[in-house]
């Protein structure tokens, strides 16, 4: 399987506990986004990197979050202190190439609960 | 296994009907767009695209069609089939940002 991969595809924690989670872009994407989804909605942006650069960040992405993509390949998202409205799905997508506008490939989402 | 949309906009066809489903948006400096659906405890899935600078383009079984004047873009889908049923959304993107802006969704559902 060449796509999107997210790990884990599950988490269950409780509030005020930290949580990371892993996404590996489809092989050679430059680019990768984070966004979440909540019941009933569509995706929201959080996040952008280009190779390794975070070069965008939604309002929604407080200071308890942060995002890394230390080598340009793989990416992380960690949640720091959650709460309960951070329960939502965690979706990574990649994309290909380092200008202009292109299509965004989504895997299979991350879905937290916080109890 | 969850629900995508629980509480969304539903369009429900007979299996080989033709479906349209609708979405507008609102930025007019958005020349990108995108359809993907979404089935239950996935991720979105791309279908098809269509740049600015073109009104209609056409996929296998699918076809996109823009009007930029109103706004407005709509997926059609020709002999729908059991395994369409999900939830749809039109996304936008606008020069110099990266980040799609994703509409409210459509749920489809085809009847056998």
């Amino acid at each position: 399987d060449t796509g999107v991969s997210q790990d884990p595809r599950h988490k269950i924690t409780k509030r005020g506990q930290n949580v990371t989670f892993r996404c590996d872009p489809i092989s050679e994407h430059n680019r990768l986004y984070w966004y979440r989804q909540t019941l009933g909605q569509g995706p929201e942006f959080l996040t952008y990197f280009q190779n390794e650069a975070q070069l965008e960040k939604s309002r929604l992405l407080s200071d308890r979050f942060s995002a890394e993509r230390p080598k340009g390949s793989f990416s992380t998202l960690e949640i720091q202190r959650t709460e309960q409205g951070d329960s939502a799905m965690y979706l990574c997508a990649s994309s290909p190439r380092t200008s202009g506008t292109d299509t965004q490939y989504f895997g299979p989402g991350t879905r937290l609960t916080v109890l | 296994g969850e629900s995508v949309g629980l509480h969304l906009p539903t369009l429900s066809v007979q299996e080989g009907d033709n479906s349209i489903i609708n979405c507008a948006y609102s930025n007019s400096a958005s020349d990108y767009f995108i359809w993907y659906k979404q089935e239950s405890g996935k991720g979105p899935q791309f279908i098809i695209d269509i740049r600015s600078n073109m009104d209609k383009r056409q996929g296998q079984r699918v076809t996109v069609l823009l009007n930029k004047t109103v706004k407005h873009l709509s997926l059609q889908i020709a002999a729908t089939q059991p395994g369409d049923s999900a939830v749809y959304f039109c996304a936008e993107n606008d020069t110099g940002r990266r980040a799609l802006t994703f509409g409210s969704g459509t749920r489809l559902q085809v009847q056998p």
